[in-house]
């Protein structure tokens, strides 16, 4: 059973707007979300996180939302850029578990020109 | 340049052969992971390792193996065992924090074909 959902295999954007992807969670004892990038036959790199006690966090061009209510996350990228073409991953992790990571099966996001 | 490094970048091998896929990092990171990405997947976790000489198995432990004799490396093996051993392996590390790890780091990861 996927504990972390995204919901959209792949998602494209008009270079300039704004890029929104979206997570879901089932496990309400998740506490801490991250998001992952990944460019073809590379590794994720780490993006952008936020704890549960904030339901906001922003890094340039890249914001996070959580809503603990709605058990879900997004993620908006504004402008869009070429570069941000790549498979986005959220993940989840919790309390007393901070050995291990849930990730989601990812979004893929192309940019259109 | 700090990072990790995992070698070879594409590996084939026969069924039934084991092989042993390599992960050094030089971040001076406690923790160390290895995962694998099916296509239309998530990364799933197959071992992880918090300090030396100890590790523990993920979700996905079985046919596969693990070492943790130096903090720097942590190779993985995939045994004969493993049904389906082709798939694309991403080793990472961690900073230990307490309450949460610091984000993962990433190996560039190894493509392992099994015919």
């Amino acid at each position: 059973d996927q504990q972390v959902k995204q919901n959209s295999p792949s998602l494209s954007v008009q270079e300039g707007r704004i890029s929104i992807l979206n997570c879901d969670y089932t496990n309400s004892m998740f506490d801490y979300f991250l998001w992952y990038k990944k460019y073809p036959a590379e590794g994720p790199t780490f993006l952008i996180s936020i704890s549960s006690i904030k339901d906001k966090n922003e890094d340039g061009r890249f914001t996070v939302f959580l809503n603990k209510s709605a058990k879900h996350l997004s993620l908006h990228i504004v402008p869009s850029q070429p570069g941000d073409s790549a498979v986005y991953f959220c993940a989840a992790s919790w309390v007393n578990r901070d050995d291990k990571i849930i990730f989601g099966k990812g979004t893929r996001l192309h940019i259109l020109p | 340049d700090g990072g990790i490094t995992q070698s070879p970048k594409y590996l084939f091998r026969k069924e039934g052969q084991n092989v042993t896929l390599s992960c050094e990092q030089n971040l001076n990171h406690d923790a160390m992971y290895w995962y694998r990405q099916d296509p239309g997947q998530g990364l799933r976790l197959i071992y992880y390792s918090q300090i030396v000489n100890d590790f523990q198995k993920g979700d996905i432990a079985e046919g596969y193996s693990v070492s943790r004799e130096k903090k720097e490396s942590f190779p993985l093996t995939v045994t004969s065992a493993q049904k389906n051993p082709t798939a694309f392996y991403l080793c990472a590390s961690s900073i230990r924090t307490g309450r949460y790890n610091s984000p993962l780091h990433f190996g560039n990861g190894t493509r392992l074909t099994v015919t």
